[in-house]
C-alpha cells in the first residue's frame, strides 16, 4: 500500500507527558499537512511542510506543539505537557506540489489523554 | 469564523434514494471544493471535487452542484447504498500559499436497508 502512513494508530497517555506521532507521506509529495479532528467535527489545519521547510502554521498550534520534516520525507509531530484538550484525532495528509491537487490522508493517531 | 458551513448534520435516506448535502463557504478566493467520505477510525477519502470553472461535475453515483454566485456548492449521491453510510464532509481551498483545507461540520449519513 503506498497511502499515507500514520503512527501510532492509538495512544493513550497521562497528562503532563510528552507524545511523538508519525506521518510517511505518498512517496514524492512534497506537501505534508498535519490536522486535528474532534468528536463530530471537521479536521482542522494545524501546519504544513513544503519539502522540509514549516511554511504555515496555525494559531491552534500553541508553543506545546512543534513539527518536523527532517529531508522532506516524514514528519513527526511532538505534544509537549499534554492536557486534556490534546485528546483528539490527528491526521496527516500528503499532496503534490502543483496547485490545488488532492489532498490524501492517513488514517490518523488518535490520542487520548488520562 | 466558520468559513464553510454545511448541512443538514445528519440524514437519514432509503436504500435507492438521493442523499442531498450542501455546503456555504464565505471566502470569494476559494477556487478548489473537495469532498470527503470518512469512515469510522479511518482518515477521510477524497470522493470528488470541482473548481469554480464548472457548475457540475459527476463521477459515477456522485455529483457535485456549484452555484458561485450564492457561494454554495452540494454533493448528490444518486442511488443511495448502504455501503455509502459515512459522515461526508466537504471543504474548501485557495490557490497559493499552504493550500490548506478548511473543511464543514460534517453529515452523518445512514442509508437504511
Amino acid at each position: 500500500d503506498t497511502g499515507v502512513s500514520q503512527n501510532p494508530r492509538h495512544k493513550i497517555t497521562k497528562r503532563g507527558q510528552n507524545v511523538t506521532f508519525r506521518c510517511d507521506p505518498i512517496s514524492e509529495h512534497n506537501r505534508l499537512y498535519w490536522y486535528r479532528q474532534t468528536l463530530g467535527q471537521g479536521p482542522e489545519f494545524l501546519t504544513y511542510f513544503q519539502n522540509e521547510a514549516q511554511l504555515e502554521k496555525s494559531r491552534l498550534l500553541s508553543d506545546r506543539f512543534s513539527a518536523e520534516r527532517p529531508k522532506g520525507s516524514f514528519s513527526t509531530l511532538e505534544i509537549q505537557r499534554t492536557e486534556q484538550g490534546d485528546s483528539a484525532m490527528y491526521l496527516c495528509a500528503s499532496s503534490p506540489g502543483s496547485s490545488n491537487q488532492p489532498q490524501h490522508f492517513g488514517d490518523g493517531t488518535r490520542l487520548s489523554i488520562l | 469564523q466558520q468559513q464553510v458551513k454545511q448541512s443538514p448534520q445528519s440524514l437519514i435516506v432509503q436504500k435507492g434514494g438521493i442523499s442531498i448535502i450542501n455546503c456555504a463557504y464565505e471566502n470569494t478566493a476559494f477556487d478548489y471544493f473537495p469532498w470527503y467520505q470518512q469512515f469510522p477510525g479511518k482518515g477521510p477519502a477524497l470522493l470528488i471535487a470541482i473548481r469554480p470553472d464548472v457548475s457540475e461535475k459527476k463521477e459515477g453515483r456522485f455529483t457535485i452542484s456549484f452555484n458561485k454566485s450564492a457561494k454554495q456548492f452540494s454533493l448528490h449521491i444518486m442511488d443511495s447504498q448502504p455501503g455509502d453510510s459515512a459522515t461526508y464532509f466537504c471543504a474548501a481551498s485557495k490557490s497559493g500559499g499552504a493550500q490548506k483545507l478548511v473543511f464543514g461540520q460534517g453529515t452523518r449519513l445512514t442509508i437504511n436497508p
